[in-house]
């Protein structure tokens, strides 16, 4: 199985702060690699595809980087709504595994 | 809009078999476009892919899970189902059900999840 590793589990950051969540897969997952947020009681949300391709109607404020084993997800000028838990998903082979998680708080 | 929306017992005895059931509303499970998924996150830990199934029957499941886990697909009520089945107090989880496209297989749909405890 791909091991995702993703770092840092939490984060506290006021708003209009830049924030970086990175996960590193454990091989070359080729760029099958998509974020998501998650809000409490809710299922998880669609940010990112393909390392780097914005989901339709998600806010250009979220983008993403990366290519073989590490990728990185930015927000620029944290909102308020953004608070939630992110985390990474590699489709690139199966078994599909996620990362832990990284809980961003809103100050 | 596309909506999922799992259903199935909130508790289950060890040893039996868990039924969930993921309701479609806004996409076709009979299209050859998509993955029909399940995940699942047990308390304090992360997600775990179960599997999915496709239009057809088709089925790719985790290894960690295949000697005991069913999915299947129900077109005539627009709905796919899982079966987990000698169910141990490692199977309590929130369950999700979402939808995977296919090629590049995010995940593009999710439900909200649905809680199962197993306990006896």
């Amino acid at each position: 199985d791909i091991q995702m590793t993703q770092s840092p589990s939490s984060l506290s950051a006021s708003v209009g702060d830049r924030v970086t969540i990175t996960c590193r897969a454990s091989h070359d997952i080729s760029d099958s690699l998509a974020w998501y947020q998650q809000k409490p009681g809710k299922g998880p949300k669609l940010l990112l595809f393909g390392a780097s391709r914005l989901e339709s109607g998600v806010p250009s404020r979220f983008s993403g980087s990366g290519s073989g084993t590490d990728y990185t997800l930015t927000i620029t000028g944290l909102q308020p709504e953004d608070f939630g838990t992110y985390f990474c998903h590699q489709y690139y082979s199966t078994p599909q595994t996620f990362g832990q998680g990284s809980q961003v708080e809103v100050k | 809009q596309v909506q999922l929306q799992e259903s199935g017992p909130g508790l289950v005895k060890p040893a039996e078999t868990l039924s969930l059931i993921c309701t479609v509303s806004g996409s076709s499970v009979s299209v050859s476009q998509y993955y029909w998924t399940w995940i699942r996150q047990p308390p304090g830990k992360g997600l775990e892919w179960i599997g999915y199934t496709y239009y057809n029957g088709d089925t790719k499941y985790n290894p960690s899970f295949k000697s005991r886990v069913t999915l299947s697909v129900d077109t005539s009520k627009n709905q796919f189902s899982l079966k987990l089945r000698s169910l141990t107090s490692a199977d309590t989880a929130v369950y999700y059900c979402a939808r995977a496209v296919v090629g590049a297989k995010r995940l593009d749909y999710w439900g909200q999840g649905t809680r199962v405890a197993v306990s006896s």
